[in-house]
């Protein structure tokens, strides 16, 4: 019954690997978001799709592609890993692009070594 | 551009102690407030809203009011519990715009 669900919980991979990150959603919303959490906390977004459209594209390396194959996934792949992208990537989803609060996953650690 | 600023942690506090964390906002139009709170190895949760002004979002235990004539969305309880301990993140939205602060680590001592 969980509502928004990634995995891995756990991703540990070396530099140059490619690799994916899959979210779900089962609220019926419109609205997907792929957030990066650093070590300080500091939360950022990275993509935001509505009904399967990319909305937002913040700046970051072309690396990362999103894909959403319908509105109740949005995935994140992730081409020739740094060390830099070591982080915890949080999926979120609300019901559309307006004020709607956001519900969020339990995140993905990755550690790129 | 839309900014939120809250204060800085981490904060450190007793149990049954009173809580505030500082939040102010800058932004155009007229914006939803909000509180999330994350808790260690969890994503963020959301605490209380607030979608006008003078509104009060409560839940918890926990209250913050939207006052428009201070840009701010100050969270306050008035006896913390070790549970509570988590970060505090506030955020708000306009113009189809999501802007989180820099969150507030909160640990609450037995």
């Amino acid at each position: 019954d969980t509502a928004v669900s990634q995995t891995p919980k756990y991703l540990v991979t070396q530099m140059g690997n490619d690799k994916s990150i899959k979210c779900e959603q089962n609220l019926g919303h419109d609205t997907m978001y792929w957030y990066k959490q650093d070590s300080k906390k500091f939360l950022k977004i990275m993509f935001s799709y509505n009904n399967k459209e990319l909305i937002i594209n913040e700046t970051v390396p072309n690396r990362f592609s999103p894909k959403s194959p319908d509105k109740a996934h949005l995935n994140l792949h992730i081409n020739s890993l740094e060390l830099g992208d070591s982080a915890v990537y949080f999926c979120a989803s609300s019901q559309d692009l307006g004020n709607s609060p956001l519900h969020f996953g339990n995140g993905t650690r990755l550690t790129v070594t | 551009g839309n900014s939120v600023t809250q204060m800085e942690g981490p904060v450190t506090l007793s149990e049954e102690a009173f809580l505030t964390i500082n939040c102010t906002y800058t932004a155009t139009g007229y914006p939803s407030l909000f509180w999330y709170v994350q808790y260690p190895g969890e994503g963020l949760q959301l605490l209380l809203k607030a979608t006008k002004a003078d509104d009060k979002g409560s839940n918890k235990g926990f209250e913050a009011t939207y006052r428009k004539e201070t840009t701010s969305f100050h969270l306050e309880k008035g006896s913390v519990q070790v549970s509570d301990s988590a970060v505090y993140f506030c955020a708000l939205s306009s113009a189809r715009q999501l802007t989180f602060g820099s969150g507030t680590q909160l640990t609450v001592l037995p």
